[in-house]
Parts: C-alpha cells; structure tokens; sequence
C-alpha cells in the first residue's frame, strides 16, 4: 500500500468561494480518483485525475465546477469552486499502486462545510 | 448495468457472536469484489479482496469473505465479533472485462453494531 495524505482535513467556508484539497502519495501511482461522501453514506466518484492530461469525470460532475490538477504521478488537487452548502462533504482521494494491483487504497479524507 | 447491493442497512451483533455483513453483486464477466471497512470520523480501508481463486478470501482484523458464483454474493464474515469491529461496511465490485475502466461500483454500506 501506500501512505496518503490530504491537506486540509477540514474547512469551514463561505459560499461562493474556492477551495483547493491537496492529495500527495509517498510513492508513484498509476492511478488516482477523486470521490464524494455524505456522512455515513456511499462513495461517489467525482473523477479520474490523468496526469498530464485532463480529468474524466463522471456523470453529474463538470470540470469547471471541480477542477482537478495531476502534474505528476505522487500528488493531484480537486478544487471545489463556487461553493454552496450542497457541497458540503467529505471529499477522498485514492490511489492504485500500479496496473495488475486493483486494490484502491484512500486518503484520510477532507471534511469541508459550506456555510 | 453493474451493479452492487448490500441488503441490510445495520447489522447488530453480540461481542464473541459471529457476524455477517451481506453483498450481491452483478457484473458482466467475471468479477474483482472488495470490502472495505470505515471507522466513525476516518478514511476508508482495505479489508479484502477477490479477484481469482480460493473462493475463500481472509482478510485484515481477522475478517474473511466468500465468494459465490452461482449465488453473485461475497459476504464478509468474522466467527467471533468485537466492540472494536464497530464500524461502516462497504461491498465494491469492478467487471474484469472493464479494460481501461479502473471505476468501482460501491454498495450503499452497512453499519455494523457490536454490542458488549
């Protein structure tokens, strides 16, 4: 596995501002993935984060609304823009060590409230 | 459609019983199932996983699951419960013909009560 961090593990904000949530691995990835959760519920997932290349996101989601950085194969950042109380929630990163490994392994998460 | 269902929202449990944590699935192709455990307040983690095999899979904590081809189940089993086991529950499944598709399909969770 590997170690997995978030920055920062949680906010409050005010609507309409931007929030960047950083995820750094302590070793190379091949894949990284960004999801949503609700307290005590599912897993959402928001996007795969390509490096080098854009995001692809899934159903429901939007780049402009969560954009999403990979510059290299240990760190990728989701910014949640134009906040409003509907995205409060935990937000998670994960990672798969390489191909063949099929075990995502996540982050301790982000814990963000809209005011 | 894939598809993942985990049929109990709560499962109660007396300490020293043994547990059970129920999840069907449905896939194209043969499947790769996970479970995934989730302490109040914290990340996700790893318990388990199928992907080829011994249909009996032993995990962390002393957690173990089945998997059923002709029943698409993969419940995930302890023969003797603790308190500590309390926790959020989450069945994931990904198709093996998913290809560059690397998406797991979650189940809704089960939250699992160990009582003293």
């Amino acid at each position: 596995s590997a170690v997995i961090s978030q920055k920062p593990s949680r906010d409050i904000c005010q609507r309409g501002t931007s929030l960047t949530i950083q995820c750094q691995v302590d070793s190379q990835v091949t894949m990284m993935f960004w999801y949503r959760q609700q307290p005590g519920q599912s897993l959402t997932l928001i996007a795969t984060a390509n490096q080098g290349s854009e995001a692809t996101y899934e159903s429901g989601f939007v780049i402009d609304k969560f954009p999403i950085s990979r510059p290299n194969l240990t760190f990728s950042t989701l910014t949640v823009s134009n906040m409003s109380p509907e995205d409060s929630s935990i937000y998670l990163c994960s990672v798969e060590m390489g191909y063949g490994q099929e075990t995502q392994y996540f982050g301790p998460g982000t814990r963000l409230l809209v005011l | 459609a894939q598809s993942v269902a985990q049929p109990e929202d709560q499962v109660n449990v007396a300490e020293g019983n043994p547990l059970t944590v129920k999840c069907t699935y449905s896939v194209s192709g043969n499947p790769y199932l996970f479970w995934y455990v989730q302490y109040p307040n914290r990340g996700l983690q790893f318990l388990l996983k199928y992907i080829t095999g011994d249909n009996l899979v032993k995990g962390s904590y002393g957690f173990e699951a089945e998997f059923n081809k002709s029943q698409t189940s993969f419940h995930l089993k302890k023969p003797s419960a603790l308190v500590s086991d309390s926790a959020l529950y989450f069945c994931a499944v990904r198709g093996l013909n998913a290809g560059n598709n690397r998406k797991l399909i979650w189940g809704l969770g089960t939250s699992l009560a160990v009582n003293p």
